[in-house]
């Protein structure tokens, strides 16, 4: 089976906890991005990757750290400082980085108590 | 900037009936267009991808038209059913290699009612 896994699907954080999301994918593809959905507000872009050991800041990328060692993986790391980390987080994949059809995985919703 | 707007931003229909969902771009130069279905709690599912050249496209009971002239494509459910209740996202790709270039619309929220 081919796709991407996110995981875990619900996350509970303390404040000022660091907390890492999973983000695998078998499809082979280049590129992988890394995108927050709050209510009401379309997908915000929060980094991406082009390559393995390249990324790019996205929109939104202030309290949040990635890497890219494997081509399949791609953790997010949502840190202290990012000030309203409650959110649906969503990772996607695609075969390159510009203008191919992008594959979402099934999205991990973390809530700081 | 690029930018993609939806409307309406949340529609009721009664199953069996038929709507249809809009998206205008100010995208530019225009690449692609998608509409993805997204299930609550879910991530999003690409239902169609429509390039420049295309007008009309079906993906079974959905149909997407994009007209490259006025920047407007729509998404046309037909005899819709309950598990269409779902928020559906259409994405505008800006032609360019080696750079990001999707813009997002933030959604309508479609609720099919028995």
């Amino acid at each position: 089976d081919g796709g991407i896994t996110q995981s875990p699907k619900y996350l509970f954080r303390k404040e000022g906890q660091n907390v890492t999301l999973s983000c695998e994918q078998n499809l082979n593809h280049d590129a992988m991005y890394w995108y927050r959905q709050d209510p009401g507000q379309g997908l915000r872009l929060i980094y991406y990757s082009q390559i393995v050991n390249d990324f790019q800041k996205g929109d939104i990328a202030e309290g949040y750290s990635v890497s890219r060692e494997k081509k399949e993986s791609f953790p997010l790391t949502v840190t202290s400082a990012q000030k309203n980390p409650t959110a649906f987080y969503l990772c996607a994949s695609s075969i390159a980085l510009s203008g191919t059809l992008q594959f979402f995985g099934p999205g991990t919703r973390l809530t700081v108590l | 900037k690029n930018q993609v707007e939806q409307s309406p931003q949340s529609l009721i229909i009664l199953e069996g009936k038929n709507c249809t969902l809009q998206c205008n771009y100010t995208v530019s130069p225009f690449s692609n267009l998608r509409w993805y279905k997204q299930d609550t709690g879910r991530g999003p599912v690409s239902l169609t991808i429509m390039t420049f050249s295309e007008n009309t496209k079906s993906n079974g009971r959905y149909t997407a038209t994009l007209d490259a002239d006025t920047k407007q494509s729509s998404l046309h459910i037909t005899a819709s059913q309950l598990s269409d209740s779902a928020s559906y996202i259409c994405v505008v790709s800006a032609a360019g290699a080696g750079s990001y270039q999707l813009t997002f619309g933030k959604g309508t929220k479609l609720s099919v009612i028995p």
